[in-house]
This record gives structure tokens, sequence and C-alpha cells, in this order.
């Protein structure tokens, strides 16, 4: 069985400061990670996904992520955030033909 | 080109009561997921399907909940004999292929169950 564990619940950070979500996964085959963001009363839109290749993936908005095989990690980082960033953060594995799994969720609160 | 929709985006119940969930797909998209969310909680797998098909349905409770994906129309969640505990965000996300990992899945906006 897959699972994902999220570290931190909730992360307040300031406007322009770096950022770094935790993420850790357990699974015995090979993996498939996603970042999912969701803002208030929405559903959940990919940020980024790690599939093969380059172990370090980027999204349009500034976000990366980089996939560590030996420390079954796939933190989630940003080096300057902004007031818009603030939102639930989730992180999600799979593989093969099985569904999604996701964390529980990290709240980011950009602080003016 | 429309994303995932869902309706009702709200949906009171009273205890007892059913709950009919609707979610159309991503045109072109001919699996459906859904998922729920309870409070403080990540989503949760319920349910996959495809058109009238039933794929995997591990995440199901035993009882009172049903889906359903025809030939025409949109999936249906149904949950009867609604209870408090069933109060959650239901999500349904489409995908153009199979649950391979490869094929990025499409969330809708989710539909708020409150049972009263």
């Amino acid at each position: 069985a897959q699972s994902v564990t999220q570290l931190d619940s909730q992360v307040p950070v300031f406007e322009e400061a770096p950022v770094e979500l935790r993420c850790n996964y357990s699974s015995s085959v090979s993996v498939y990670l996603f970042w999912y963001v969701q803002y208030p009363n929405q559903g959940l839109q990919l940020l980024l996904k790690y599939l093969s290749g380059s172990t370090l993936v980027e999204s349009i908005n500034g976000f990366e992520a980089e996939f560590n095989k030996s420390q079954t990690s796939f933190h989630l980082r940003k080096p300057s955030v902004h007031i818009s960033d603030t939102a639930e953060y989730f992180c999600a594995v799979n593989s093969g033909n099985t569904p999604l799994v996701f964390g529980k969720g990290t709240r980011l609160s950009v602080i003016a | 080109n429309a994303g995932v929709m869902q309706n009702p985006r709200h949906l009171v119940r009273r205890r007892g009561q059913e709950a009919r969930l609707r979610c159309s797909p991503m045109k072109g998209h001919s699996h459906v997921y859904w998922y729920r969310q309870l409070p403080e909680e990540g989503l949760k797998f319920m349910v996959y399907l495809q058109k009238e098909n039933i794929i995997d349905e591990s995440g199901m409770p035993k009882e009172r909940f049903s889906a359903e994906f025809p030939k025409e129309g949109p999936s249906i969640l149904r949950i009867q004999q609604v209870v408090r505990g069933d109060s959650a965000a239901y999500f349904c996300a489409s995908s153009p292929r199979g649950a391979s990992g490869r094929s990025e899945q499409y969330f809708g906006p989710g539909t708020r169950l409150t049972v009263t």
C-alpha cells in the first residue's frame, strides 16, 4: 500500500520569503508524484508532477519540487512567495493503475 | 473547453434523506474518479468508473453509497439515508485515459454536502 505524509499542517511565511512544504511517501513500487493546490472553496489544480526523467520539476508560477528516491521525498519549494500563493497544498502519489493517494495537506499562509 | 462540472456546489440534506451528486467530465474524457474530503483531511479515493463500468470501488463504503457513469449523461454519486458523518466535500476528477499515473486527473470544484 502507498501512503503520503505531509509533515506540516500549517506553514505561515512572510511575503517574499522562501518556503518549503515537505512531502514523504512510502511505496514498494515505482511511483508518480504530484503536487496539487486548492484555493478556498475551489477544486484542486495540478501544480506540478514527476513522472520520469529529471528529478527537478518546475511549475509556471515559480514553484519547484525535487524527487529524492533515497529519501522518498518530493518537497515543494518556492524562493519568494506572494500573497496569492496562500492556499492548501496537497502531495499525491500513484503508480501503474492505482488511484491517487493524497497527503492531508499543508495550509500555506503568506503574511504581508 | 469547459472543465469538470459538478452540481450542486452546495447540498443540504436532513438525516435519512438521499443525496445525489453529479459530475460531468471534461469533453473527451471517459474516466471519472470520486474523492471525499473530510474536514482537516486530505482527499480519499472512493471509486473509479468508465462509461457504464465500475473499475475500482475499493474506497467506497460498503453500505448506502453507490456510483454510476451511464452511457449518456453525467456520473452520479448517490448516498442513501445520509448521516451527519457523510458531511464532507465530494470531488470528481476526470482523465482522458486510465488510472495510470501518466494520465493527469482534472478536478471539479466539488460538492459540499451538509447533513443536518
